[in-house]
């Protein structure tokens, strides 16, 4: 089944600065991979997702970037305010076909936290 | 929209005792819905995948007697923790694709807080 590896687990920095997330999967054969935000006791939010056929997808501050080749994709959020600070998840799932339809598999989690 | 809701929000519960946890889409019909754990500090776990009008699908690992699931409208879909000790305390998650709205994303539950005492 799938795999799934994220990193870093912890990633602290400055109000304005970058934060890069990273994740690494192992089946070819997955193709859709969405980024959550998870607030304490809250259910996971869709800030952002990528399918296999795009290479780079931005929505304002958030941007995510897929290799398929090397099989990982990375979250980055540029300008990062204080609100920014949560729990982010990746994952990988097959979006169509297959007994495995639909099913996510996660990343481990990183907690963001963006100081003031 | 898509919307889906979970009942209870909340529940605390004796050792040896069920417990079911709903989980309904209000906006849409979800033929798959899939359920997932979280304990404290960890990711998320797909426990099951629960398909309406056929037995569900679990993963490795999950004991199918143990939590069981049933689908039995295209809107609904319960989880029973059957004789719940205190290692099934956990946060319980439900996810539904609305294939007309999106054909990937997954739409969550606000989650249930299982406390087994």
């Amino acid at each position: 089944g799938e795999n799934v590896e994220q990193h870093p687990s912890t990633l602290s920095v400055q109000e304005g600065d970058s934060a890069v997330i990273k994740c690494t999967y192992s089946d070819s054969a997955s193709n859709y991979f969405p980024w959550y935000k998870q607030e304490l006791g809250k259910r996971p939010q869709l800030i952002i997702d990528i399918r296999s056929n795009v290479g780079e997808k931005k929505d304002q501050r958030i941007a995510v970037t897929l290799n398929k080749t090397a099989k990982h994709f990375s979250l980055h959020i540029t300008e990062t305010q204080p609100e920014d600070s949560a729990v982010y998840f990746c994952a990988a799932s097959l979006s169509a076909g297959g007994t495995s339809y639909g099913k996510l598999t996660f990343g481990q989690g990183t907690i963001l936290t963006v100081h003031p | 929209g898509a919307v889906v809701s979970q009942h209870p929000s909340r529940v605390i519960c004796k050792s040896g005792t069920s417990v079911k946890i709903e989980c309904r889409s209000l906006d849409f019909q979800a033929t798959t819905m899939f359920w997932y754990r979280q304990f404290p500090k960890q990711s998320l776990m797909l426990m099951a995948t629960s398909n309406e009008g056929s037995k569900a699908t679990y993963e490795q690992g999950v004991e199918k007697d143990k939590f069981l699931i049933n689908h039995a409208s295209l809107t609904l879909s319960t989880l029973t923790v059957t004789s719940a000790h205190p290692e099934d305390s956990s946060f319980y998650i439900c996810s539904a694709p609305n294939r007309g709205q999106s054909y990937n994303e997954q739409f969550f539950g606000p989650g249930t807080r299982l406390t087994v005492l």
